[in-house]
């Protein structure tokens, strides 16, 4: 069964850092991989898709890689506004599993 | 339609009623998803459906849900017979297919009383 895991749990950071978010998974034999945010009593909001053939995506500020051999993804985000807080989750799509997600907190 | 429609938005009942939540999915996409997320928690995965058949129902907590869905059209959610701990937020999903981006709709706030 596979496992999706995120860490850190929370994070809190200054206003126009750079910052890493992690997502690993247990079994590496997946499609696809989505990122999302989700902001307070709000639905989830697509960030990223990552192709299993893919390495990595980009978007404005955001970046997400993948590294299937390792079981890992990560979420780059450049030069942090406070309109970035919110919580991040990332999700396995072949097997339909979220992980529990980062709540991350941009300082002005 | 332009999203993924849920409805209501907010329901309060009693426990012991029965209550049914609606998604309408993008027109087109195959696979439909329910999702449940207590408050605080991740996302708890429900029912997946690929066109009207549901290959995993494996995340049904009880036999008091039940899911079904019509075509490639709408799905509804039905929870009898609902429990305090039946309270949180129902998301549902749909994709073009299981390998593709999901978008979510905006969620059913369930709360029983």
């Amino acid at each position: 069964k596979q496992e999706v895991t995120q860490i850190p749990a929370a994070l809190s950071v200054p206003e126009g850092e750079n910052l890493v978010l992690n997502c690993s998974f247990t079994d590496s034999a997946i499609y696809n991989l989505q990122w999302f945010r989700q902001d307070p009593g709000k639905g989830l909001t697509s960030l990223l898709l990552i192709q299993s053939s893919q390495r990595e995506q980009t978007s404005g500020r955001l970046n997400a890689s993948l590294d299937k051999s390792s079981g890992r993804s990560t979420l780059y985000i450049a030069a942090s506004q406070p309109g970035d807080s919110a919580t991040y989750l990332c999700a396995v799509l072949s097997d339909m599993r979220f992980g529990a997600g980062t709540r991350l907190t941009v300082k002005p | 339609g332009a999203g993924v429609s849920q409805s209501p938005s907010n329901k309060v009942t009693e426990k012991g009623k029965d209550v049914e939540l609606r998604c309408d999915p993008i027109s087109g996409h195959t696979a439909l998803y329910w999702y449940r997320q207590r408050l605080g928690q991740g996302l708890e995965f429900l029912i997946y459906f690929q066109g009207n058949s549901a290959p995993d129902k494996s995340g049904l907590p009880s036999d008091r849900f039940s899911a079904e869905r019509t075509g490639e059209s709408v799905s509804t959610l039905t929870i009898q017979r609902t429990q305090q701990e039946d309270s949180a937020v129902y998301l549902c999903a749909s994709s073009l297919s299981p390998s593709d981006g999901y978008t979510f709709g905006s969620g059913t706030r369930l709360t029983v009383v």
